[in-house]
């Protein structure tokens, strides 16, 4: 499977615990970006990350979320002290990010629930 | 606020009819995608627009972007049952490589 991974699908947490979301670029892909979609909405950008470099995060909630993009491994989502306004979906895209490629591929996402 | 106004939110007609879908905005963009999600799903990119005035066709589905680049339209020929799902803009503009999503039409064909 070449398209871009994230896990887990589906995950559930009690308010006040952590929540890490990954996300695997497609092969070849250095831009991520990740996205909110709460139910019957459109998606809502909250970060966009290169290689070990955050390079917008104006859509990131100031508070308990964080996002990396390490040399190696996937890009992590973390939200700390969860709330249930948390619960939604979060997906991850990708992009070339050479040439000015304004297209962007997304993953499955993962549906995160706080109860 | 809401950049990119898409209508309408909820369409649904028989199949074999045919239907337009607008996406809408005082703003220029640099490129307009068009997205097709289904239940549980991550969005699909379907086309990319990047001229004003371009259109697009992919079987029987037409895009257009606007000459202006702030509006672009969906057009469906002869609707089938599988076009169910919810249809999503976004547009991107120069030198920001995030996109701004439109909140979506949610297509229902009827056999």
């Amino acid at each position: 499977n070449a398209g871009v991974m994230q896990n887990p699908r589906h995950l559930v947490r009690r308010r006040g615990q952590e929540a890490r979301l990954r996300c695997s670029p497609m092969k070849g892909h250095s831009h991520v970006y990740w996205y909110r979609q709460l139910p019957e909405e459109g998606l809502k950008f909250m970060v966009y990350l290169q290689k070990e470099n955050i390079i917008d995060e104006s859509g990131m909630p100031k508070e308990r979320f964080s996002a990396e993009f390490p040399k190696e491994g996937p890009s992590i989502l973390r939200i700390q002290q969860v709330v249930r306004g948390d619960s939604a979906a979060y997906f991850c895209a990708s992009s070339p990010g050479r040439g000015g490629s304004y297209e962007q591929y997304f993953g499955p996402g993962t549906r995160l629930t706080v109860t | 606020t809401q950049l990119l106004e898409q209508s309408p939110q909820f369409l649904s007609i028989q199949e074999g009819e045919n239907l337009t879908v607008y996406c809408n905005s005082s703003s220029v963009f640099s490129s307009l995608q068009w997205y097709r999600q289904e239940p549980g799903e991550g969005p699909v990119l379907l086309v990319t627009v990047v001229t004003g005035g371009e259109v697009k066709k992919l079987k029987r589905l037409t895009f257009q972007f606007g000459d202006a680049r702030k509006d672009s339209s969906l057009h469906i020929t002869a609707a089938q049952p599988g076009d169910t799902g919810l249809y999503l803009c976004a547009g991107g503009r120069q030198g920001a490589q995030k996109l701004v999503f439109g909140q979506g039409t949610r297509l229902t064909i009827n056999p």
